[in-house]
């Protein structure tokens, strides 16, 4: 069974620090991931996907896959209390027919 | 990214009715949906994957009686609960993807609740 495990939480955070989001995935056959961030009551929303090993930048958000470890995590650097939030891993197989695998989620609280 | 719409955003219903939930993907061709639930303080979990002009693949423990789902076309999937209880109260959410394309695109969900 594909697996995607993550820390709940709530993972607290100063605001302007450097907030740390880990995943590990247990199908080595995943090639798309993702970080999703969900706020209370409202769909998720896509925050970075990454395809291949190394880091991905954008803005404040930095992904970081590494295959041979199954591993993926997100950087948020001089966190924003509006990015409180809980945020999702996914995964997935090459394919658009394919559905995502999401982990439980890590919840984030930055504190101003 | 592509819009994908969802409707309605928020029902209620009385306990044995009917309701249907509606997805369109609006500046794509939507090849697959997938519907999620989501309880509180859960993660979205998988329901059912549907293919424009097939049958829905059903999750295992998803009743297909219950949450009929309809893609007849490859803008619009419908999810409809039927012989809605208060255990279906949830949050549903319906994603959509294209082929060759790896993201899916998430409407912005339904809160059901069945009194």
């Amino acid at each position: 069974q594909k697996e995607v495990e993550q820390n709940s939480g709530p993972l607290s955070v100063p605001e302007g620090a450097i907030a740390s989001l880990n995943c590990t995935y247990s199908d080595r056959g995943s090639q798309s991931f993702f970080w999703y961030r969900q706020y209370s009551g409202k769909s998720p929303e896509l925050i970075m996907s990454i395809y291949s090993n190394g880091d991905k930048e954008d803005g404040r958000f930095t992904a970081q896959l590494n295959k041979a470890s199954q591993y993926v995590s997100l950087l948020i650097r001089d966190s924003q209390p509006s990015d409180s939030a809980t945020y999702l891993c996914a995964v997935r197989g090459n394919s658009g027919n394919t559905p995502l695998v999401f982990g439980k989620g890590t919840r984030l609280s930055v504190i101003a | 990214g592509a819009v994908v719409s969802q409707h309605p955003s928020r029902v209620i219903c009385k306990s044995g009715t009917s309701v249907k939930i509606e997805c369109r993907s609006l500046d794509f061709q939507a090849t697959t949906m997938f519907w999620y639930r989501q309880f509180p303080k859960q993660s979205l979990m998988l329901m059912a994957t549907s293919n424009e002009g097939s049958k829905a693949t059903y999750e295992q423990g998803v009743e297909k009686d219950k949450f009929l789902i309809n893609h007849a076309s490859l803008t619009l999937s419908t999810l409809t609960v039927t012989s809605a209880h208060p255990e279906d109260s949830s949050f549903y959410i319906c994603s959509a993807s294209q082929t060759g394309f790896t993201e899916a695109f998430f409407g912005q969900g339904t809160r059901l609740t069945v009194v």
